[in-house]
């Protein structure tokens, strides 16, 4: 089944604990992208990869880091969580390198507290 | 700067009544807009999307939306609404290699 998946899904942690949320899909797309979704806001992008290297900010990037070593996979690492990251992250992937203007593929979702 | 409006929070229709979820957007040059659905507890899906041509775009599950260039609008409708229609809808449009989502609009079908 073509699909995007996150690890975890749900995650409680403190201020200050390096932590790392997984990425992966198996549908051979070259675009990926991480969405932060708050209430009353939408969904925010926070860095993008149009390829294996290749990776750029998105509107809110300040707090995070990205890799792209494998085409399939796009963790996203919180280095220093801070409670303003709390929030329900989403990894979706498109199958372009213009991925932006095609249909993305969404993961189900990680729900994060940081206390 | 880009940017995509949601006026209505929350939409209610009765099942088998139209619907309208609307979005105005704000970018430059050619936009490419979208409209993306959340079920509970899901990700987002893809329900349909406007580059060139046609202003009227057809979707899934029977959606479709209206460009309206001068109105700056990509409104999404669907003739008869259903009860599992219930869920939150998302304008977006693209910018460069970003996409830029709007604050989504809850809707409610009541039977």
């Amino acid at each position: 089944e073509a699909q995007v998946t996150q690890n975890p899904r749900y995650l409680i942690t403190v201020t200050g604990k390096k932590l790392t949320v997984t990425c992966s899909q198996n549908m051979n797309h070259e675009y990926m992208s991480w969405y932060r979704q708050d209430p009353g806001l939408g969904l925010r992008q926070i860095y993008y990869s149009m390829n294996v290297e290749v990776t750029d900010k998105g509107d809110v990037p300040e707090g995070y880091k990205v890799s792209r070593k494998e085409k399939r996979n796009f963790p996203l690492i919180l280095e220093s969580p801070s409670p303003n990251q709390t929030s329900l992250y989403f990894c979706a992937s498109s199958f372009t390198t213009s991925g932006s203007y095609n249909e993305q593929f969404f993961g189900p979702g990680t729900r994060l507290t940081v206390l | 700067a880009q940017s995509v409006a949601q006026p209505e929070d929350q939409v209610n229709v009765a099942e088998g009544n139209p619907l309208t979820v609307k979005c105005t957007y704000s970018v430059s040059g050619n936009p490419y807009l979208f409209w993306y659905v959340q079920y509970p507890n899901r990700g987002l899906q893809f329900l349909l999307k406007y580059i060139t041509g046609d202003n009227l775009v057809k979707g899934s599950y029977g959606f479709e939306a209206e460009f309206n260039k001068s109105q700056t609008s990509f409104h999404l409708k669907k003739p008869s609404a259903l009860v599992s229609d219930s869920a939150l809808y998302f304008c977006a449009v693209t910018s460069g290699n970003n996409l830029f989502f709007g604050t989504g609009t809850r809707l409610t079908v009541i039977p």
